[in-house]
């Protein structure tokens, strides 16, 4: 079946260090891949997606790359800001039907 | 890119009471609709899934009678939680996906509930 693992947090950093967030999959046929971003009280933003193995989706600093071989599409930044902070979720669309996979969701904090 | 909305954004009601969610795809015509809905500090949990003109789909466990479902157009899916109670209380989030936009869901920015 399909599924998705993410680290758990919380996760605290301080301002411009490095990110990480891992997460992997488990899925049948060819998935789409996704990171979502939830700021406090609002809903979900896609951050990034990757449709292909070795794909890197990439935006505002935080980039993810599709790897087939590890089921892997980790989240990375080189250096947070305190604007960061919010929960991120890993995502998996199977393109086989309508259903959309979500990790767990890892809070960030960033302090200055 | 594909906009979809959410109203009310928040709402207050009483135990007892039913209340409505819209989610409006603003531009394009979304075939397939997804209701979700977020537990403090938990991840998604899918719903229902409604097809433009059918009946939901509703994921193992959900109430059909409590958590009514309509898409009667293209562009608008309701959700109605009946006979509300605190338990009910959640973030509620819609998605949609059709015409230019199959490739993957769209999210709306959710309808935070909470139940009195």
């Amino acid at each position: 079946g399909n599924s998705v693992t993410q680290m758990e947090g919380p996760v605290t950093l301080s301002e411009e260090a490095f990110l990480t967030i891992n997460c992997t999959y488990t899925a049948t046929g060819y998935p789409s891949l996704f990171w979502y971003v939830q700021y406090p009280g609002e809903g979900l933003q896609l951050l990034l997606k990757a449709t292909k193995a070795d794909d890197k989706g990439s935006n505002k600093g935080f980039e993810a790359t599709y790897r087939k071989e590890t089921t892997s599409f980790h989240l990375e930044k080189g250096s947070v800001q305190v604007s960061d902070s919010a929960v991120y979720f890993c995502a998996l669309d199977s393109n086989t039907g309508n259903q959309f996979y979500f990790g767990t969701g890892t809070s960030l904090t960033v302090i200055p | 890119g594909a906009v979809v909305s959410q109203h009310p954004s928040r709402v207050i009601c009483k135990s007892g009471t039913s209340v409505k969610i819209e989610c409006r795809s603003l531009d394009f015509q979304a075939t397939t609709m997804f209701w979700y809905r977020q537990f403090p500090k938990k991840s998604l949990m899918l719903m229902a899934t409604s097809n433009e003109g059918s009946k939901a789909t509703y994921e193992q466990g959900v109430e059909k009678d409590k958590f009514l479902i309509n898409h009667a157009s293209l562009t608008l899916s309701t959700l109605t939680v009946t006979s509300a109670h605190p338990e009910d209380s959640s973030f509620y989030i819609c998605s949609a996906r059709g015409g230019r936009y199959q490739e993957t869901q769209y999210f709306g920015p959710g309808t935070r509930l909470l139940v009195l």
